[in-house]
C-alpha cells in the first residue's frame, strides 16, 4: 500500500534560519512526487514535481530533491511569509493520476 | 495559468439538505478531476476520481449514493452532498490534471461547508 510519511509536524524557525522538511514514502512504482503549500483556509498551492531519484528543483527560497525513498524540501534563509503547511504527495504508475498525501509539516518562521 | 475555482467558498446549510458544489477549470480543460475532503489539522483524503463523460470512481468508504459527482465538460465537475449531516461538515476541496500537462493536479481554494 503507497504510504506517505512527513516529519517533522510542526517546525517553528527563526527568520533566516534554514532547514528541511522530510517526506519518506513507500510507493509501488513512483510516477512522480509533488510538494505543495496550503496556507489556512485554502486550497493547496503547487510548488515542485520529481519525478527520478537524483532530482533536484529550486524556486526561491525552497529547493526539493528526491532520492528513492524520499525527498528533503530545503529552505533557505526563510521569511515569516513562508509560514505555512507543506504537503508532499506522490503518484503511482497505476493506471488513474491520483495523489496520496503525507499529513504535513506546518511551518511557522518568526521574524 | 492553471488556475482553479470554486464555489460557493463558504456555506452553511440545514441538516437533511442539498448542497452542490462547483469545480472549474479556468484555463485549461482537464480530463480528470479529483475530489477532496480535509478535516481540521489533517491532511487531504481523496473521496472520488471525476473523467468527463463516465462515471466517477470513488475510493473505498466514500459513500456514491450520497456524494454525487458529475462531470459534464472538460471543465466543470460537481459535487453534490445528498442530506447532509453534521458529520459531513468540512473543507471539500477540487483539483484538476490539465489534458496537456504532465501529472501535476491544480486546486481549487476549497468550500467549507458547515451542516447545522
Amino acid at each position: 500500500e503507497d504510504q506517505v510519511t512527513q516529519s517533522p509536524e510542526a517546525l517553528r524557525l527563526q527568520e533566516g534560519e534554514s532547514s528541511s522538511l522530510n517526506c519518506s514514502y513507500t510507493v509501488s512504482g513512483l510516477r512522480g512526487l509533488f510538494w505543495y503549500r496550503q496556507d489556512p483556509g485554502k486550497g493547496p498551492e503547487f510548488l515542485f514535481t520529481l519525478y527520478s531519484a537524483g532530482e533536484e528543483k529550486e524556486k526561491e527560497r525552497l529547493k526539493a530533491t528526491l532520492t528513492k525513498k524520499e525527498s528533503f524540501l530545503h529552505i533557505t534563509a526563510p521569511k515569516p511569509e513562508d509560514s505555512a503547511t507543506y504537503l508532499c504527495a506522490v503518484q503511482d504508475g497505476g493506471a488513474t493520476n491520483k495523489l496520496i498525501f503525507g499529513t504535513g509539516t506546518l511551518l511557522a518562521v518568526q521574524p | 495559468g492553471a488556475v482553479v475555482s470554486q464555489h460557493p467558498s463558504r456555506v452553511i446549510c440545514k441538516s437533511g439538505t442539498s448542497v452542490k458544489i462547483e469545480c472549474r477549470s479556468l484555463d485549461f480543460q482537464a480530463t480528470t478531476m479529483f475530489w477532496y475532503r480535509q478535516f481540521p489539522k489533517q491532511s487531504l483524503m481523496l473521496m472520488a476520481t471525476s473523467n468527463e463523460g463516465s462515471k466517477a470512481t470513488y475510493e473505498q468508504g466514500v459513500e456514491k449514493d450520497k456524494f454525487l459527482i458529475n462531470h459534464a465538460s472538460l471543465t466543470l465537475s460537481t459535487l453534490t452532498v445528498t442530506s447532509a449531516h453534521p458529520e459531513d461538515s468540512s473543507f471539500y476541496i477540487c483539483s484538476a490534471n490539465p489534458l496537456a500537462g504532465e501529472y501535476e493536479q491544480f486546486f481549487g481554494p476549497g468550500t467549507r461547508l458547515t451542516v447545522l
